[in-house]
C-alpha cells in the first residue's frame, strides 16, 4: 500500500458524459500527478499539482481539467467523454524537496473508466 | 524530447531461471534517472529499481539487477532465480534530474511459467 488513495476503483460511463476522479496524496506529500493507461501503453504523464498551483502540464486534452485543493486531494475531471478516454487513470503524490535531484513519486491504484 | 522503447512484448520464463528485459531510450540530457516499474495484475505499480545516470555502478535489489549502458542508451531488468510472483508487466522509465513526470515505455509482458 502505497498512501495513495483513488475513487473510484472503477467507473462506467456513457459518450458524452463528464466524470470525476479524486487522488489524496500520501500524509505530508503536496504534489499530485496525473497519469493515463490506455490500453498496451505505458503511463502518459497528464498533469502536475503542487501545494495547489499547477506546476507541470503533458499531454492533457482541453477536455481533461485537475485541480488541487487546500487539504490537498486532486481530483480530475473528464468531459465530453469519448470511447477513446477508456484507460486506467492513476494518480501519484511526492513530497517535492525544493532542489532535490529526483523527488520518488507513490503511485495509486489506479481508476479504470470505460465509456461505452 | 524523452522516449522510451521496450522492443519486446511479450516474454516467459521458467520458475527458478533467469531473464533479461530490455529497454533503450533516447534524451539529450546528461543527468537522469532510469527505473523499472511492475504492475501485476492487481494494476499496481511498484518501484523495482532505480538507477541515476551518473553512477556507473549498475543498481541491484535483492534478485533484481540491471545493466546500464549510457553510451549505448541502453538499460535492462535481469531477473534471477524468477518466481511466479514476477509474473506482471514491467515498465521502464526516464525522468530527468530535478524532474517532474515521467516517461515510460509500452511495457513487457512477462509470465513466469511453473
Amino acid at each position: 500500500d502505497s498512501g495513495v488513495t483513488q475513487t473510484p476503483k472503477h467507473l462506467i460511463t456513457a459518450t458524452g458524459q463528464r466524470v470525476t476522479l479524486r487522488c489524496s496524496p500520501r500524509s505530508g506529500d503536496l504534489s499530485v500527478y496525473w497519469y493515463q493507461q490506455s490500453l498496451d501503453q505505458g503511463l502518459q504523464f497528464l498533469i502536475q499539482y503542487y501545494n495547489g498551483e499547477e506546476r507541470a502540464k503533458g499531454n492533457i486534452l482541453e477536455r481533461f481539467s485537475a485541480q488541487q485543493f487546500p487539504d490537498l486531494h486532486s481530483e480530475l475531471n473528464l468531459s465530453s467523454l469519448e470511447l477513446g478516454d477508456s484507460a486506467l487513470y492513476f494518480c501519484a503524490s511526492s513530497v517535492e524537496v525544493g532542489g532535490a535531484w529526483y523527488n520518488e513519486q507513490f503511485f495509486g491504484p489506479g481508476t479504470r473508466l470505460t465509456v461505452l | 524530447a524523452q522516449t522510451v522503447t521496450q522492443s519486446q512484448p511479450e516474454m516467459s520464463v521458467q520458475e527458478a531461471e533467469t531473464v533479461t528485459l530490455s529497454c533503450t531510450y533516447d534524451t539529450s540530457e546528461s543527468n537522469y534517472y532510469l527505473f523499472w516499474y511492475k504492475q501485476p495484475p492487481s494494476r499496481q505499480m511498484i518501484l523495482v529499481i532505480r538507477q541515476e545516470a551518473y553512477k556507473q555502478q549498475n543498481a541491484t535489489e535483492n534478485r533484481f539487477s540491471v545493466n546500464f549502458q549510457k553510451a549505448a542508451k541502453s538499460f535492462s531488468l535481469k531477473i534471477s532465480d524468477s518466481q511466479l510472483g514476477d509474473t506482471a508487466m514491467y515498465f521502464c522509465a526516464f525522468m530527468k534530474r530535478g524532474g517532474n513526470q515521467f516517461y515510460f515505455g509500452t511495457g513487457t509482458s512477462l509470465t513466469v511459467i511453473p
